[in-house]
């Protein structure tokens, strides 16, 4: 079974910085996706971007981008000029290509608490 | 359009009750996933509904159970609940079930077992 690990149980960044959030997965398949969810207070999972695993070009969504690197297994966020409305837990996902996206739905990592200083 | 509705948003039980949580995904969409969400585990995978048929199940005990309509409305049941029953319950819906089909969640219903 795959497991995904996010190390950073917290991190702080001063509005309009720049703030990178980390994430490593373990799995023997060589192809899946990955993905970053937002989840602010109002509890509702928000997909801030998706990163296919055969696609060496890291995928990027306006301020937010990747860095994916399959042969460490990681896959972190980027989050440039930070705005308030970032501040939400940030939870790192893995999902199988295999047929029907596996078995076992998202693998989520614990998340990362992500706070904005004004 | 309107997003995944999760009825009730809270909900307060007693141990050994059983409760149906109700997921109404996105119009045309056709997969429902139940996740629960605890600060101890984190998010953990319940189950998968596709075209009225559970497709995959997390690993859970089987007081744990859910549905799908025709209309891919979803429902999930817990019976003779427990204290670490008590969690913030997602549904996500998905147009297909390809891996990389975009999940989209509502905003929970909030367990609370007494």
């Amino acid at each position: 079974a795959q497991t995904v690990t996010q190390s950073q149980p917290e991190m702080s960044v001063q509005e309009a910085e720049t703030v990178t959030l980390s994430c490593t997965y373990d799995t023997s398949e060589s192809d899946y996706y990955l993905f970053w969810y937002k989840q602010p207070p109002s509890r509702q999972m928000i997909l801030v971007i998706r990163q296919e695993a055969y696609k060496q070009q890291n995928a990027t969504e306006n301020r937010f981008s990747v860095n994916f690197q399959k042969a460490a297994k990681s896959f972190s966020l980027k989050i440039s000029d930070s705005q308030l409305g970032d501040a939400a837990m940030y939870f790192c996902a893995y999902r199988s290509a295999a047929s029907g996206g596996g078995a076992d739905g998202l693998t989520f990592g614990k998340g990362t608490h992500l706070i904005i200083q004004p | 359009k309107a997003g995944v509705t999760q009825t009730p948003r809270y909900l307060i039980k007693t141990r050994g009750q059983q409760v149906t949580l109700s997921c109404s995904p996105i119009s045309g969409h056709r997969s429902v996933s139940w996740y629960q969400q605890t600060p101890g585990q984190g998010l953990q995978f319940l189950f998968e509904y596709f075209s009225e048929t559970q497709r995959n199940k997390g690993n859970f005990p089987g007081r744990f159970s859910g549905r799908q309509f025709s209309n891919s409305r979803s429902e999930m049941n817990v019976s003779t609940l427990e204290l670490g029953d008590s969690a913030l319950y997602l549904c996500a819906s998905s147009l297909d079930r390809g891996g990389g089909t975009e999940a989209f969640f509502g905003q929970g219903t909030r367990l609370t077992v007494v």
